[in-house]
């Protein structure tokens, strides 16, 4: 059972870098989300999508974007990296909008700017 | 959004019962009330939900009190798997999941 697939799992980028990560669902849900998680901290959400051509922006979407062309993939771009995007990032999927239904996870991308 | 209000970190011996609180004075008649758990160096994934009547699986249980504005998630016998960081998270209809800094849970052995 794939579920949630990210890639990479850890990256280290220079300062003023760019680069995509990867995230590809396979169990046909509507909504996706992508999370920064700071060290010792909870997940921010950064953004998300209800559905295919459809996103929007979360609590911290600034230096990031998104696009959403399938129902499976969500890739998130970090445009000129700065340190203060060095965090774990988490996508994550859910079926559609229903108050009851689970949120599952990926494993993690690791991203160290430098 | 509603928020939640969970302490910082407990702790708890191993196969003792493990007694997490959580309380949501502001939920709205529809929020449902989800728990989540992140070992270390994982995503977070899905313990229980509940909308009003107390929920049992095999992971744990559920108690929600009457008036809805707390809950608790109740783990039976705590293992040294359990040690985690436990989120307490309400969802609306159309909502998104949003998450706080939730109970990092020591298990001691």
């Amino acid at each position: 059972n794939a579920g949630v697939t990210q890639t990479p799992k850890f990256r280290i980028l220079k300062i003023g870098q760019s680069m995509t990560l990867q995230c590809t669902q396979d169990m046909n849900h509507n909504y996706m989300y992508w999370y920064r998680q700071d060290p010792g901290m909870g997940l921010k959400l950064i953004y998300y999508s209800v559905g295919a051509g459809i996103t929007d922006k979360g609590e911290v979407p600034n230096g990031y974007n998104v696009s959403r062309s399938t129902t499976e993939d969500f890739p998130l771009r970090l445009e000129l990296a700065a340190p203060s995007q060095t965090s774990v990032y988490f996508c994550a999927s859910t079926q559609d909008r229903g108050a009851g239904n689970t949120i599952y996870f990926g494993e993690g991308s690791w991203l160290t700017v430098v | 959004d509603a928020k939640t209000t969970q302490p910082n970190s407990m702790e708890s011996n191993e196969e003792e019962p493990v007694h997490l609180p959580c309380n949501h004075s502001t939920i709205s008649g529809t929020d449902y009330i989800h728990w989540y758990r992140q070992l270390p160096s994982q995503g977070p994934e899905y313990v229980i939900h509940g909308l009003t009547s107390n929920v049992n699986n095999r992971m744990a249980s559920l108690a929600i009190a009457e008036d809805r504005k707390s809950s608790t998630l109740i783990l039976h016998r705590a293992t040294l798997r359990d040690a985690a960081v436990y989120y307490c998270i309400l969802r609306d209809r159309g909502n998104q999941f949003y998450f706080g800094t939730g109970t990092s849970l020591t298990v001691i052995p």
